[in-house]
């Protein structure tokens, strides 16, 4: 399998634009998480989804940023209107619950610079 | 309330060096799982180790060890004779509740710099 697949790897958007990130599960995986990591804050739980329904969203910061799982290979993060201190690092991971023996894989993340 | 603790910011040793990463959990949980990710310079986060709350038995995967010990809520990581190649920061975390869904809590991170 080829991982969890993060797209773009490096955005660079001017404020006020709309940004979409993607991300691609490992297949057959039923959890999907969006984290975002700053220096400020490490990283931190944004949102996650078990079989394409959200089932914590509490982790994110504004109305301004929103997450879709349309389908169990495909989750979307859109942040609209951008802003500078969104400026973060966002990985994608997934995991499969299997009890006693689940982890989660990371994506190698998206690089967002809002200017 | 859940946290990770990774009192260690930086730690900066020489080729071929012993060094220990601590970490310090809090949970009320009795069940929980606790991991270690590496996140070299080129950016991903690389699954390391898992353990459960089940489960004290210390772990050692070539010069990679674990200790894990309830009773200090610690999960400590030992490299042993740190190579160039480990230099990253590492984190520990944090799931809890009895179904384990890969949710996590991070420590702060440990950046280690293995010198040659």
């Amino acid at each position: 399998d080829a991982g969890v697949i993060q797209s773009p790897r490096h955005e660079v958007t001017e404020m006020g634009q709309e940004v979409t990130l993607r991300c691609k599960p490992i297949s057959g995986h039923d959890y999907l998480f969006w984290y975002r990591q700053t220096m400020m804050r490490g990283l931190e739980l944004l949102i996650y989804f078990n079989n394409n329904v959200p089932i914590d969203d509490s982790g994110m910061p504004e109305d301004r940023f929103s997450a879709k799982m349309p389908n169990a290979s495909f989750s979307n993060l859109k942040i609209q209107p951008s802003e500078p201190r969104d400026s973060a690092v966002y990985f994608c991971a997934s995991s499969l619950n299997r009890g006693l023996f689940t982890e989660a894989f990371f994506g190698q993340g998206t690089r967002l610079t809002v200017v | 309330a859940q946290k990770v603790t990774q009192a260690q910011t930086e730690i900066s040793v020489v080729e071929k060096e012993d060094v220990t990463l601590d970490c310090v959990y809090e949970t009320r949980d009795t069940t929980y799982y606790l991991f270690w990710y590496k996140q070299p310079p080129s950016g991903e986060l690389v699954f390391l180790i898992r353990r459960n709350s089940f489960d004290e038995q210390n772990e050692i995967s070539g010069r990679y060890s674990w200790n894990f010990q309830k009773s200090t809520s610690s999960f400590n990581f030992t490299i042993t004779a740190s190579q160039v190649v480990d230099s990253a920061v590492y984190f520990c975390a944090l799931s809890y509740g009895s179904s384990n869904t890969g949710k996590l809590i991070f420590g702060q991170g440990t950046t280690l710099q293995v010198k040659p």
